[in-house]
């Protein structure tokens, strides 16, 4: 069974200063991973994946994430915050085992603040 | 830039009565998803389907619920006989392909309250 764990439920951050959101995942074979972002009364979307290759990944927005095999990890990322950053974010993880299916397994999510 | 779209926003139901959600996948796309977020708790896979037929579901996807193509546009889930514990936020989703090229794409979501 594959499962993913955000241990924080809110990240607060002042503008301009650098912002992680913590994402750990458990799967059988190799992982997909994914982070979405959804703002109020939005859809969940597309901020970036790790596949195969770098494990530092870039994706919209100028966020990024490091995927850490050992650390089943794969954190999110930004320098440099914004206040437009400020968003529900969700990791999720799909089985990269050969038949494996493709659903989705999401996070709690993690709350980001930006403040001024 | 192409997206899923759904509709209505808002659905609001009494228990035991059938409810329909629509989306229309981007077109290109051939993989198509429901998943559900039951407010403040994270987002559930309902269900995946590919070539006119269900290829994953999970636990909650029970008798209760069933998905269509009816078009080359469309796909649709139903409900049969709603209850109170359905209500939530329904997002529909397609990919383009499976594995590598699983990146799915959610539509707004449909916010369904049941009575």
């Amino acid at each position: 069974a594959q499962s993913v764990a955000q241990p924080e439920d809110q990240v607060n951050v002042a503008e301009g200063n650098p912002l992680t959101v913590k994402c750990t995942y458990s799967v059988s074979g190799n992982p997909y991973l994914f982070w979405y972002v959804q703002y109020p009364n939005r859809g969940l979307q597309f901020l970036l994946k790790y596949i195969t290759g770098d494990n530092l990944v870039k994706g919209s927005y100028g966020f990024e994430a490091e995927f850490n095999k050992s650390q089943t990890s794969f954190h999110l990322k930004k320098p440099s915050a914004l206040v437009s950053d400020s968003a529900l974010y969700f990791c999720a993880v799909r089985d990269g085992l050969t038949g494996g299916g493709n659903k989705l397994t999401f996070g709690t999510g993690t709350q980001l603040k930006v403040e001024l | 830039e192409p997206e899923v779209t759904q509709t209505p926003s808002h659905q609001v139901t009494q228990m035991g009565q059938e409810v329909i959600l629509r989306c229309v996948p981007i077109s290109n796309h051939l993989y198509f998803y429901w998943y559900r977020q039951i407010l403040g708790q994270k987002v559930e896979f309902l269900v995946s389907f590919y070539n006119n037929e269900i290829s994953e579901k999970s636990e909650i996807f029970d008798d209760q619920f069933s998905v269509e193509r009816p078009d080359g546009s469309n796909f649709t889930l139903k409900i049969r006989s709603t209850k109170l514990e359905d209500s939530a936020m329904y997002f529909c989703a397609s990919s383009i392909g499976q594995g590598k090229y699983n990146e799915q794409f959610f539509g707004p979501g449909t916010r369904l309250t049941v009575l």
